[in-house]
């Protein structure tokens, strides 16, 4: 079944402005992961936070981690035409099976 | 880096028949190979995983007879969609972890399946 739900679900934004998803799971998790995906592609992966991390950068991103209330957000500072996208959070647990998000679908208008 | 090659891009079908999904991993071996499935505008949803030189671990509400996985070598899983119908159609994609490497998930290209 499905783990983690994403809000929203859709965004748009001016190219420049900043973008925040939110993404909520329900079990403990080993690890969160965040992924985007173009249309009608696969995915790539953007950036991992462990457990016990609460906050984590990788360039324009940034990504926080709160597990006591089961969340995670990703911020895309200075956002780009080349970020519309889909970002999905993917929970990790135990085994070797990634649980997604269902999602935000996300638009830059330039 | 790691990559995943899938293929086909895009397969059109007729009912009735099969068709055959590849994923390589390009430059690196994987023990453990996954598939996926998703609808448009949905999240991806597990469909099994396939391990090499083992039969596959099918997810509750996957048809195993109809959703047929090999993974013979440590670069290659297969997918094949026996017996087509169009509720079929859907985006197809698989994802392989690296040996020994706990998080390091790669994923394919995915499978655009088409079936009239």
């Amino acid at each position: 079944s499905q783990q983690g739900e994403e809000d929203p679900q859709a965004l748009s934004i001016q190219e420049g402005e900043n973008a925040t998803m939110n993404c909520s799971y329900k079990t403990s998790i080993n690890n969160l992961q965040w992924y985007r995906q173009n249309s009608g592609r696969g995915l790539v992966h953007l950036i991992l936070i462990r457990s016990n991390e609460r906050e984590k950068h990788s360039g324009r991103l940034r990504v926080t981690l709160d597990t006591s209330k089961k969340s995670s957000s990703l911020l895309i500072t200075a956002s780009r035409a080349a970020d519309t996208a889909s970002y999905f959070c993917a929970t990790l647990f135990g085994n070797e099976k990634l649980t997604f998000g269902t999602g935000t679908r996300l638009t830059i208008i330039p | 880096g790691a990559v995943v090659s899938q293929h086909p891009s895009r397969v059109i079908c007729k009912s009735g028949t099969s068709v055959k999904i590849e994923c390589r991993s390009l430059d690196f071996q994987a023990t453990t190979m996954f598939w996926y499935r998703q609808f448009p505008k949905q999240s991806l949803m597990l469909m099994a995983t396939s391990n090499e030189g083992s039969k596959a671990t099918y997810e509750q509400g996957v048809e195993k007879d109809k959703f047929l996985i090999n993974h013979a070598s440590l670069t290659l899983s297969t997918l094949t969609v026996t017996s087509a119908h169009p509720e079929d159609s859907s985006f197809y994609i698989c994802s392989a972890r690296k040996t020994g490497i706990t998080y390091g998930y790669t994923f394919g290209s995915g499978t655009r399946l088409t079936v009239v």
